[in-house]
């Protein structure tokens, strides 16, 4: 089945550094979404992108819809502790029949105080 | 709310061994879905209800079953567990015309 490539898989970071992570498709989509998922809990949507070329805030997270929409990107500034999890992108063509979503195989970040 | 609603939330099966795991959601969502979770795979689609009655394939549905008879709940049967079968299952749902899914908090299964 199809899935979308996430790199990097894992990182290790200082408290205060930034992150970036991407996620690619071999297809295109109308929708990418980023998911953070806890220890022991399920996805949480983070930020939600409607459209190419779009670039979208929330907090110290900023996502970006690519170009040619089949890709995405994460940035985190400034890390915290609490920004530890796995980080999900997911590509939807939103509008038809299903709602599937089409996940990437997720970035692990783990953040050293 | 409570949302999206998962049991049990650890199982251990021997092989061979049946079980249903159950999701239930309060949110009126018309769509449900089961997903397999995988160290460095990400989440797969095993099945998905687009509605009361109706149930889908996804991408990895093979040795699942699923019923959906009342709108709210959501149901994945493993008819005879293999190790292959150890996984943390996700149920989701979402309105017909929504960006994204709202999610469970897991059942961790072992199949021993």
């Amino acid at each position: 089945g199809q899935q979308l490539n996430q790199s990097p898989q894992s990182m290790f970071i200082q408290e205060g550094e930034d992150v970036s992570m991407n996620c690619t498709s071999s297809s295109i989509f109308n929708t990418w979404l980023w998911y953070k998922q806890e220890p022991g809990e399920g996805p949480v949507l983070l930020i939600a992108l409607y459209k190419a070329g779009e670039l979208t805030s929330n907090g110290r997270l900023t996502a970006q819809f690519g170009i040619t929409r089949k890709d995405s990107f994460l940035n985190i500034s400034a890390s915290i502790p609490s920004d530890v999890g796995i980080y999900f992108c997911a590509g939807q063509n939103y509008g038809g029949a299903t709602n599937k979503l089409i996940f990437g195989t997720g970035t692990l970040l783990a953040v050293q105080p | 709310n409570a949302g999206v609603t998962q049991t049990p939330k650890f199982r251990v099966l021997k092989t061979g061994q049946s079980m249903t795991l159950l999701c239930a959601q309060d949110m009126n969502h018309e769509y449900m879905y089961w997903y397999r979770q995988d160290p460095g795979m990400g989440l797969r689609l095993i099945h998905y209800s687009v509605g009361e009655g109706t149930t889908a394939k996804g991408e990895v549905p093979d040795g699942y079953n699923v019923s959906r008879l009342k709108k709210q709940n959501f149901l994945l049967g493993l008819e005879s567990a293999a190790p292959s079968q150890t996984s943390v299952y996700f149920c989701a749902s979402s309105y017909r015309g929504s960006f994204g899914y709202t999610f469970g908090s897991g059942t961790r299964l072992t199949v021993v």
